[in-house]
This record gives C-alpha cells, sequence and structure tokens, in this order.
C-alpha cells in the first residue's frame, strides 16, 4: 500500500496568513492526488484533484501544487471558515489511501 | 444538487454483521460517469476507503477489508449498500457514502459529494 504522510500534525495560524501543508507518498504516484476539507462532524468537502485542479465552487485561495512524491496544498490568505482538518488522498492504484490530516487552528 | 444519505443502525454487536444502505437523490446512480464509494472515519481518526461500486455492479474493495466486505447496488431504488461481517470494536466509526468520479484511461477519480455519515459502534 502507497502509504501518505502530512505535515505538520497540526498549526496554529491567523487570519490573513499564508498556509502550506505537505503531503508526501511512499512511492511516485505522478499527479494522482487530491486534497480535501473537514469540519468537525461534517463530511469531507473536495477542495483539489489531481494535484492542482481546483473543484468547481471552492475559493481560488486554496492551490495545489506537487507531482511524484511532494505534493502542498497552499492557502493563500486564511479566513475564518477555514479552520478545519485537511486530508490529502492518493488515486494511484488500490488501496486508495490519505493522509493521516492536518489540523488548522487559530492562533 | 445530488446528495446521499447513510442509513442502517447504529449499534451492532461483536462478530456480527454490519449492514447500511445509501440513497442518492437528486441524480441517477445510473449515470455513466460516476461510481459509488464508501469511506469510513474511526472516532478522532482518519479515513479509510472500504470500496466502490459501478451502477453494473463491478466492484473495487480494499485489500485489507476484502473478506469481511459486501457492496452491493439497488438501481432500482437509487441505493447502494455495505455490508460488512464479523466485526470487532476496531470497526467502530462512522461511514461515509461517496460519489466517485472516474476519469476513463486514467486513475484520476475523487470522491465529491460526500454524505454526511452515520456512527456505528461495535459492542461486545
Amino acid at each position: 500500500d502507497i502509504q501518505m504522510t502530512q505535515s505538520p500534525f497540526s498549526l496554529s495560524a491567523s487570519v490573513g496568513d499564508r498556509v502550506t501543508i505537505t503531503c508526501r507518498a511512499s512511492q511516485s504516484i505522478s499527479r494522482y492526488l487530491n486534497w480535501y476539507q473537514q469540519k468537525p462532524g461534517k463530511a469531507p468537502k473536495l477542495l483539489i484533484y489531481a494535484a492542482s485542479s481546483l473543484q468547481s465552487g471552492v475559493p481560488s485561495r486554496f492551490s495545489g501544487s506537487g507531482s511524484g512524491t511532494d505534493f502542498t496544498l497552499t492557502i493563500s490568505s486564511l479566513q475564518p471558515e477555514d479552520f478545519a482538518t485537511y486530508y490529502c488522498q492518493h488515486t494511484y492504484n488500490i488501496p486508495l489511501t490519505f493522509g493521516g490530516g492536518t489540523k488548522v487552528e487559530i492562533k | 444538487q445530488l446528495q446521499l444519505q447513510e442509513s442502517g443502525p447504529g449499534l451492532v454487536k461483536s462478530s456480527e454483521t454490519l449492514s447500511l444502505t445509501c440513497t442518492v437523490s437528486g441524480g441517477s446512480i445510473s449515470s455513466n460517469d460516476f461510481y459509488w464509494g464508501w469511506i469510513r472515519q474511526p472516532p478522532g481518526k482518519g479515513l479509510e476507503w472500504i470500496g466502490t461500486i459501478y451502477y453494473s455492479g463491478t466492484t473495487y474493495y480494499n485489500p485489507s477489508l476484502k473478506s469481511r466486505v459486501t457492496i452491493s447496488v439497488d438501481t432500482s431504488k437509487n441505493q447502494f449498500s455495505l455490508k460488512l461481517s464479523s466485526v470487532t470494536a476496531a470497526d467502530t466509526a462512522a461511514y461515509h457514502c461517496a460519489r466517485q468520479r472516474i476519469i476513463p484511461g486514467t486513475t484520476t477519480n475523487w470522491f465529491d459529494p460526500w454524505g454526511q455519515g452515520t456512527l456505528v459502534t461495535v459492542s461486545s
């Protein structure tokens, strides 16, 4: 199975900050990488698919980059509604696996 | 707007079979463009893909659960279902269903939207 490792485990940031979350795959996955946002008690929401494609309706302050084994999710200017947990997920092969999550908290 | 809703018992006894149904509204489960998946999340933990089904009945399972999982589809009811046998406390989780878009000829795929999730507790 491909292991997905996210860092940091959690971070504290202020509204307006630029935030970067990293996801590393245990082997090359090309650009088969998605990002999701989950708020407490809610279902995950797709933000980015295929490493850098922004899902319709998602604010442009979210962006994704990377290929191979290293990927990043960037929030250019953190908004109050962005405080949540973020997960990466590969789709290179079966089983599909997720990273452990990064919790973004208010500083 | 497509919506998915999970339903089923919230409490299952150890060694028994967990059974859940996902009802799709606002769209057809028989769409050529989409697959349908189950994902679970133990309390306070991360996400685990369980399996995926196409309306034709083709299935894909997580090898770690394959011996215990059955996913089926009922197109007449616009529903798909999950059965997980021989459950233990480790199967306690919120179970989500989701629509899965797969791009033909690639392994590009994603889950969107997701159901709210239903918590299933396995008791001894």
